[in-house]
């Protein structure tokens, strides 16, 4: 069964400090993962986007990192700011044709001054 | 410039009422979607259309239809809202192509059922 897990599932940090959240799959085929930011209300907004042959992506303060061989994914975002709180959310495409996008449950992630 | 829009971003509707929401493209893509996502969960899909071949999710309740007329427009009609229906409604696109595709979200619209 095709499936997307991340961890943790909500996380409290200062403003400044760095985290990393996790996304590990279980999709097959595998096509591309994104990472998706979702402020509260509003609708996701695509963070970044990786295929089977890349490692890392980067976007300013988040970066990605993709182990296609572990199936796992993480989302390092640096030097967090007040307007990072957001849910993060992790989706995995199985294949190049498809339209199927396998959701992650997503990280609740609240920034604190 | 908006590139997936909603309207209208809020709704409220009472129990039983007929609603439609509405979203529209300026992207020229050729698959749209609709997913309903409650509160701090993922988005699930209901339906899509792949051009004009609509794809039904098979636990998307009947209660929920849609119409593409053109590739520009979709439409969610909910027949008869149950409070179960309150919920954030997405709307997605994406370009099906060699190499994968991004997929480009709405902002949503907020559904209340009173």
């Amino acid at each position: 069964k095709n499936q997307v897990e991340q961890s943790p599932q909500s996380l409290i940090i200062l403003e400044g400090k760095n985290c990393t959240l996790q996304c590990n799959y279980t999709v097959s085929p595998f096509s591309n993962l994104r990472w998706y930011k979702q402020d509260t209300g509003r609708g996701p907004v695509s963070l970044t986007i990786m295929t089977f042959s890349e490692n890392t992506k980067s976007n300013g303060r988040y970066t990605a990192t993709l182990d296609a061989d572990t199936k796992q994914s993480s989302l390092h975002i640096t030097a967090s700011q007040l307007s990072d709180s957001a849910s993060y959310i992790c989706v995995v495409s199985p294949d190049n044709y498809g339209q199927n996008f396998v959701f992650g449950p997503g990280t609740r992630l609240s920034v604190l001054p | 410039d908006a590139m997936v829009i909603q309207n209208p971003r809020y709704q409220v509707t009472q129990f039983g009422k007929p609603v439609t929401l509405s979203c529209s493209q300026t992207l020229n893509h050729n698959v749209m979607y609709w997913y309903q996502q409650k509160s701090s969960q993922a988005p699930k899909l209901l339906f899509h259309y792949y051009d004009k071949d609509f794809n039904n999710e098979a636990d998307t309740p009947d209660n929920f239809q849609s119409r593409r007329p053109n590739t520009s427009f979709c439409f969610l009609d909910i027949r008869s809202p149950g409070l179960g229906d309150a919920a954030m409604y997405l709307c997605a696109t994406s370009l099906i192509r060699p190499g994968g595709e991004t997929q480009y979200f709405g902002p949503g619209t907020r559904l209340l059922v009173l």
